[in-house]
């Protein structure tokens, strides 16, 4: 079983529709979690930064992280056709080790 | 302020040679990591350095390596490069490595012939 699990899609929606992007874990020491976008050609964006369980949100995204599950999610409300592109879950156990685990990403195309 | 700058941006070598990569971290990061991304197994961590002085190392062999300058600055090397080195190597720098998020640089393209 791979660390970390996101489904990579594509995943094609209309403008102005909730994107919902998930990943799974299987390691329970992972404490941070992280969002990246990543366009064509250039390297990941962070979107959202989070610690531990419970939500954030920021404009149009809000991320939740569900430790007792292993799971967490990315919301994406309107979504505009600039949001197409590869949607990265990363996270790790923090406390010093930035070695970064990545899910491999899923690929959104907004459609206008 | 400016981003996370590697250099060069493409870069094409022959089987059997080896490659130097650049990186320059975000003013005030002292935390530089390296991770190589290619379509089939996604990102994957090389190293990170942190005040010249390498904390953590990915399951790469040794032909994998790197280093970081006084000023933050680092450079990774692969010698004997192999047809499964092509890929899209990503620098990224945080301020201090320990539990603050990771900003990425847009990477160099390593195509090996």
């Amino acid at each position: 079983q791979k660390e970390v699990e996101q489904d990579p899609g594509p995943l094609s929606v209309p403008e102005g529709a909730i994107v919902s992007l998930n990943c799974t874990y299987s390691n329970s020491a992972f404490q941070y979690f992280m969002w990246y976008r990543q366009y064509s050609r250039k390297g990941p964006e962070l979107l959202m930064y989070t610690y531990s369980s419970g939500n954030k949100e920021d404009g149009r995204f809000t991320a939740q992280v569900d430790k007792s599950s292993k799971y967490i999610s990315l919301f994406i409300r309107d979504s505009q056709p600039s949001d197409s592109a590869t949607y990265l879950c990363a996270m790790s156990a923090g406390g010093g080790s930035e070695k970064l685990v990545f899910g491999k990403g899923t690929k959104l195309t907004v459609n206008p | 302020k400016a981003g996370v700058t590697q250099t060069p941006r493409y870069l094409i070598k022959t089987r059997g040679q080896q490659v130097t990569l650049s990186c320059s971290p975000i003013s005030g990061h002292r935390s530089v990591s390296w991770y190589q991304q290619t379509p089939g197994q996604g990102l994957q961590f090389l190293f990170e350095y942190f005040s010249e002085t390498q904390r953590n190392k990915g399951n790469f062999p040794g032909r994998f390596s790197g280093r970081q300058f006084s000023n933050s600055r680092s450079e990774m090397n692969v010698s004997t490069l192999e047809l499964g080195d092509s890929a899209l190597y990503l620098c990224a720098s945080s301020f201090t490595g320990a539990d603050s998020p990771l900003h990425f640089g847009n990477g160099t393209r390593l195509t090996v012939t």
